[in-house]
């Protein structure tokens, strides 16, 4: 099973709502990410959890807060969002690699998210 | 910073034609990665690739790298339709046990005219 699974699959939401990203995967993998990818642009890197920590922040404004409550699920907490932060969100995971590992990160379906 | 470039980003052929994308990236990493991307859809991993020299093949595509050029390419082989998609190439610096550092080039749209 190399399936990584996200809810919702389209998210409509208002500047003062608070929503959540679910992620989930059973492969054992114990690296998760999360990307954002807008419309004809490649994805890009918000979080990594290593072993359920936080462990990567690429300088994503406070208003998305991830959190990894166990080695399978990692959510991502949107509150206050802008218009400017509708996007394709995607979730990853993979090994935590060794050096010569031919392992990949697999990734989720995504959602797509609208902030109006 | 790490910088990763494609190109050409935008790729029309015909099909039974063959062609090349390119994959510049600006320091030294530990893995190269090509993904395909369908509309709408999530990436699908097509290969890793580790070492200079390193070429691997599935169907009609094909990719390389040269480690000391920072260089890899994807090789398309007599073009079919069902390729048309989004190529990245992707690359990775690992941090010791922190999970992988993805950095994307910018993509390439191919698209496959009968």
């Amino acid at each position: 099973d190399t399936e990584v699974t996200q809810t919702p699959k389209h998210l409509v939401m208002g500047m003062t709502n608070k929503k959540s990203l679910k992620c989930e995967q059973h492969m054992g993998h114990r690296a998760m990410y999360w990307y954002k990818q807008k419309a004809k642009k490649p994805p890009e890197l918000m979080f990594v959890y290593s072993y359920e920590k936080l462990s990567i922040n690429e300088s994503v404004p406070s208003r998305f807060s991830p959190e990894c409550p166990n080695s399978s699920l990692l959510n991502l907490h949107l509150h206050a969002l802008q218009p400017e932060d509708s996007a394709l969100y995607l979730c990853a995971s993979s090994q935590v690699l060794e050096l010569n590992s031919q392992e990949t990160q697999y990734f989720g379906p995504g959602t797509r998210l609208l902030v109006l | 910073e790490l910088k990763v470039e494609q190109n050409p980003l935008f790729l029309s052929m015909q099909e039974g034609k063959n062609y090349t994308i390119y994959c510049n990236y600006s320091t030294t990493s530990d893995r190269l990665y090509w993904y395909r991307q369908d509309p709408g859809k999530s990436l699908e991993s097509l290969f890793v690739l580790l070492s200079n020299g390193a070429v691997k093949q599935e169907g009609r595509l094909m990719a390389s790298l040269d480690t000391k050029a920072r260089l890899s390419t994807l090789h398309i082989t007599a073009a079919v339709h069902d390729l048309s998609a989004t190529y990245f190439c992707a690359v990775d610096k690992a941090r010791d046990n922190a999970g992988n550092m993805l950095t994307f080039g910018g993509g390439t749209r191919l698209m496959v005219k009968p």
